[in-house]
C-alpha cells in the first residue's frame, strides 16, 4: 500500500497571503488528522476529518481551516498567513481516528516559510 | 507545560551500546504511539502500546507500557548509526477522535 502523501513538500509565501495544503491517507484509511509542528511547540494537533465531518479541533485560530472530500483526501487551508504560521504541517492517516487499537501514520510533511 | 513528559531532551550514544528513552504522562494514556524523525521530515511509525503491561519488540528497538498505563519506555538494543534521529512519544490523553498529545521528542546521536 502506498503511503500518506502531502503536497506540495515546501511552499514559500509572504504574510498576507492564503496557502491550501493537500493531503492523501492510506488507501481505506478514513480518518486524517493535521499537526503543526515548530521548533518552539513541537507538534500541535489542528484538526480532525472523518467520513467529510470535522470530528475534533486544536486550539488554533479561525485562519486555519481544512475540509476532506468523499474520496478521503484532505486539504487545510491558513489565510492571512503571519511569519508565525512558519511550521512543518504534518497529516495523519487512520482507519477510524481513534487513539486506541488505531495506529496513526504520517506523511512527510509539507514545509511552510512565510516571509 | 508538555502533558506528556519525555526524558533525556538527548543522548548521544556509543555505537553498539544500549539506550533508554522514558515517556511520562499524569493521566491515563489512551494508545501510546512511538515514532521516530529525522530533522524536517515525517513520523515513522515504530509501534503502538494499547494494554498495561503490554510490551513490543521490533528488529533492536522494544517498547513497553507500564501496568497503569502512564508510562512508556523505549530501549534501543545495540545502538547503530540508523537509530540516530528524533524520538517521539504520543497518545491520546483523552480517547478524543485523531487527536495525539506528542512529547517534546528526544535526539539520539550514534557516535562510531
Amino acid at each position: 500500500k502506498a503511503g500518506v502523501t502531502q503536497t506540495p513538500r515546501y511552499l514559500i509565501k509572504t504574510r498576507g497571503q492564503q496557502v491550501t495544503l493537500s493531503c492523501s491517507p492510506i488507501s481505506g484509511h478514513r480518518s486524517v488528522s493535521w499537526y503543526q509542528q515548530t521548533p518552539g511547540q513541537g507538534l500541535q494537533f489542528l484538526f480532525e476529518y472523518f467520513s467529510e465531518t470535522q470530528r475534533n479541533k486544536g486550539n488554533f485560530p479561525g485562519r486555519f481551516s481544512g475540509r476532506q472530500f468523499s474520496n478521503s483526501r484532505s486539504e487545510m487551508n491558513v489565510s492571512t498567513l503571519e511569519l508565525g504560521d512558519s511550521a512543518l504541517y504534518l497529516c495523519a492517516s487512520s482507519f477510524s481516528g481513534g487513539a486506541t487499537y488505531n495506529e496513526q501514520f504520517f506523511g512527510p510533511g509539507t514545509r511552510l516559510t512565510v516571509l | 507545560s508538555q502533558e506528556l513528559e519525555q526524558s533525556p531532551q538527548s543522548l548521544i550514544v556509543q555505537e553498539g551500546k544500549n539506550l533508554t528513552i522514558n515517556c511520562t504522562s499524569s493521566k491515563t494514556l489512551y494508545g501510546l504511539y512511538w515514532y521516530k524523525q529525522k530533522y524536517g521530515e515525517g513520523l515513522i511509525f515504530l509501534m503502538m502500546l494499547q494494554k498495561g503491561g503490554e510490551e513490543k519488540s521490533h528488529e533492536k528497538i522494544t517498547a513497553k507500557l507500564d501496568e497503569k498505563k502512564q508510562q512508556s519506555s523505549l530501549h534501543i538494543t545495540a545502538s547503530q548509526p540508523s537509530h540516530a534521529g528524533i524520538y517521539l512519544c504520543g497518545a491520546g490523553l483523552t480517547d478524543s477522535w485523531g487527536k495525539l498529545q506528542f512529547g517534546a521528542g528526544t535526539q539520539v546521536v550514534v557516535t562510531p
